[in-house]
């Protein structure tokens, strides 16, 4: 079937220690996105490629960067993890960017920062 | 900018019809969204509206959207304990980049 791969589901990384989120997907799709989910939060978007145009949101911290070294693979760069980014990153994707824009998520990698 | 709010938690007994309400403040939203995530997996697109249609029927699913209130529900008729999941609303809109904007998620629990 084709879906929205995200690894590792969970990861444990140390205050300031670089940390690395991996999200595939065998959809084809030109957008995949990137979203940080704390508890009770809405999903706050982070930043999306499309084909390779990367766009950031302006309030996402330059602490977290992205590379989208094809279509199938994007990654989540988090330079110096801090406690407060401790949360449920969600990758995803789209066909396109349309006016209807559905979306299809991976199951999430929760972040945990000690 | 854009808000989309909704209720946290909703508890309802099998055979019920839940319905789940969320308001937005974007007018020029086109397309308001409802994505349901079950335990472990991730959202999933469950129905949308178009922004010039005031109701949609999908088997169990009814929504209606009130475009002058900004008000957006989702009814699921003869709720079923596999129905337990959180519901997410949201909404893009036109022009440029259409992204789109969520809403905390709403718990619904289906007791048997």
């Amino acid at each position: 079937d084709a879906m929205v791969i995200q690894n590792p589901r969970y990861q444990v990384t140390q205050f300031g220690k670089p940390v690395t989120l991996s999200c595939s997907q065998t959809l084809n799709h030109n957008v995949m996105y990137w979203y940080q989910q704390k508890s009770s939060q809405a999903p706050k978007l982070l930043f999306h490629y499309y084909d390779k145009d990367f766009n950031n949101e302006a309030d996402t911290p330059d602490n977290f960067q992205s590379r989208r070294p094809n279509t199938s693979f994007c990654f989540l760069d988090i330079r110096s993890p801090g406690l407060g980014d401790a949360a449920m990153y969600l990758c995803a994707t789209s066909k396109n960017l349309a006016d209807y824009n559905e979306q299809f998520f991976g199951p999430g990698t929760r972040l945990t920062v000690l | 900018g854009e808000d989309v709010e909704q209720s946290l938690f909703l508890s309802v007994r099998e055979g019920d019809s839940s319905v789940i309400n969320c308001t937005y403040t974007d007018s020029s939203s086109t397309y308001l969204y409802w994505y349901k995530q079950e335990p472990g997996a991730g959202l999933q697109l469950l129905t949308y509206i178009f922004s010039n249609m005031d109701m949609k029927q999908d088997q169990r699913l009814t929504v209606l959207l009130n475009k002058k209130d900004k008000h957006l529900s989702l009814r699921i008729a003869d709720t079923q304990t596999g129905d337990s999941a959180i519901y997410f609303c949201a909404e893009s809109n036109s022009g440029g980049y259409q992204k789109v904007t969520f809403g905390i998620g709403t718990k619904l629990q289906v007791i048997p």
